[in-house]
């Protein structure tokens, strides 16, 4: 299949706390995982990614978990700040049937509001 | 700036008229998508090009829709006879194949809006 679920939908938090985010993919042939940023009237910003053969990633504070087996994948952002306010896309590379090709498939988003 | 630029920002169109949109990816980026998005909604894919070849496109791009990139570096999305449906941010990305295909960095989009 070609879904990927994203939750929650909306979280607001407090300037400091730390913010989860979920995804969950369906197709077990997906081999990286990237999330994006994005601010009011912007296009989506790379922040980071994961592949397949590795269980977690970390930049500053950003970090990024993964299980292949439950096809989960999740989003830390520890210490927030208000300018970490946005909307987070989830992403999964995905296969078509019968095609050699990959493409990346997005979830719905999560609007983020860090209060200052 | 070396990121991806997109032109128009913004258009609003009446129904029934022909619009194109330009995408000038990262230079020395050989694949470059389009991707339309809706409000509330991921980016969902429309089409991308290697080089100057289009290898992909979406049961989303009706025959309305055409894209091309002639010489393998700017692209353009033609949208013929606009419905309001079509209604949408229209993103392009790039990505370089040698160091990953699917590490995408997108533009700022064009919105349209067909009225």
């Amino acid at each position: 299949g070609e879904n990927v679920e994203q939750h929650p939908s909306t979280l607001s938090v407090q300037e400091g706390d730390s913010a989860v985010i979920k995804c969950t993919y369906s197709d077990s042939a997906s081999n990286y995982f990237p999330w994006y940023k994005q601010e009011l009237g912007k296009g989506p910003q790379l922040i980071i990614d994961i592949r397949s053969n590795v269980g977690e990633k970390k930049d500053q504070r950003i970090a990024v978990t993964l299980n292949k087996t439950a096809k989960h994948f999740s989003l830390h952002i520890t210490e927030t700040q208000p300018e970490d306010s946005a909307v987070y896309f989830c992403a999964a590379s995905i296969s078509p049937p019968n095609t050699g090709f990959q493409k990346l498939v997005f979830g719905t988003g999560t609007r983020l509001l860090v209060s200052p | 700036d070396t990121g991806v630029s997109q032109d128009p920002r913004h258009k609003i169109t009446k129904r029934g008229q022909n619009v194109t949109f330009r995408c000038d990816p990262i230079s020395e980026h050989n694949r470059l998508y389009w991707y339309r998005q809706t409000l509330g909604q991921g980016p969902e894919f429309l089409t991308y090009f290697q080089n100057e070849a289009q290898l992909e496109k979406s049961r989303l791009l009706s025959d309305r829709f055409s894209a091309e990139r002639p010489k393998g570096s700017f692209s353009t999305l033609e949208i013929q006879r606009t419905e309001q449906g079509d209604s949408a941010m229209y993103l392009c990305a790039s990505s370089l194949v040698a160091v990953s295909p699917y590490e995408q960095y997108f533009g700022p989009g064009t919105r349209l809006t067909v009225t």
